[in-house]
């Protein structure tokens, strides 16, 4: 089974930019969270789309978002850019039935998109 | 927001010798998860703990569970150079929403 994939794996754009992230998850997940890895903050929670609808979010700004398509293909974008938004994103992929205080499903994640804002 | 504390940030250490890595946090999770991260890949999921007091072995890593399922331990007996990596502790907070530790980078020296 192929595992979650994410493109493009680098990306280098400069300030005011905007950029946009893409995602397939392991067949069969409906499931497709985003998480923001940088060196002084660490992993951070995004976002997570199941069956196409936003059902979780994290603390980031509106600059920030992301969609997901009926084949659970995932896409974040991000507009604006800022300096500060330099970071390995990745995306992990569930089956997604975990609700809040039942647990989560196994979360399996890509190896990221590195993007550098320059 | 439930924030997991990881110590020691960075451990360099002898092959052969033990290790313990903590995750502590004020929070109660329903369950609390270990991942490895190698360069250039994302995390891979080690183990879930779910109970109280929980112990769980995967050959030479054994995890634990805080009674009160607020923290979390990983001992390594006899470590070798392939165990180096980034160990990250994830709290659940449901609905496919985990919070991380800041991670412990493992270096086993030869």
């Amino acid at each position: 089974k192929a595992g979650v994939t994410q493109t493009p794996r680098y990306l280098i754009k400069t300030r005011g930019q905007q950029v946009t992230l893409s995602c397939s998850p392991i067949s069969g997940h409906r499931s497709v969270s985003w998480y923001q890895q940088t060196p002084g903050q660490g992993l951070q929670f995004l976002f997570e789309y199941f069956s196409e609808t936003q059902r979780n979010k994290g603390n980031f700004p509106g600059r920030f978002s992301g969609r997901q398509f009926s084949n659970s293909r995932s896409e974040m974008n991000v507009s604006t850019l800022e300096l500060g938004d330099s970071a390995l994103y990745l995306c992990a992929s569930s089956l997604g039935f975990g609700l809040v205080g039942e647990g989560t499903d196994t979360q399996y994640f890509g190896p990221g998109t590195r993007l550098t804002v320059l | 927001t439930q924030l997991l504390e990881q110590s020691p940030q960075f451990l360099s250490i002898q092959e052969g010798e033990n290790l313990t890595v903590y995750c502590n946090s004020s929070s109660v999770f329903s369950s609390l998860q270990w991942y490895r991260q190698e360069p250039g890949e994302g995390p891979v999921l080690l183990v879930t703990v779910v109970t109280g007091g929980e112990v769980k072995k995967l050959k030479r890593l054994t995890f634990q569970f805080g009674d009160a399922r607020k923290d979390s331990s990983l001992h390594i007996t006899a470590a070798q150079p392939g165990d180096t990596g980034l160990y990250l502790c994830a709290g659940d907070q449901g609905a496919q929403k985990l919070v991380f530790g800041q991670g412990t980078r493992l270096t086993i020296n030869p």
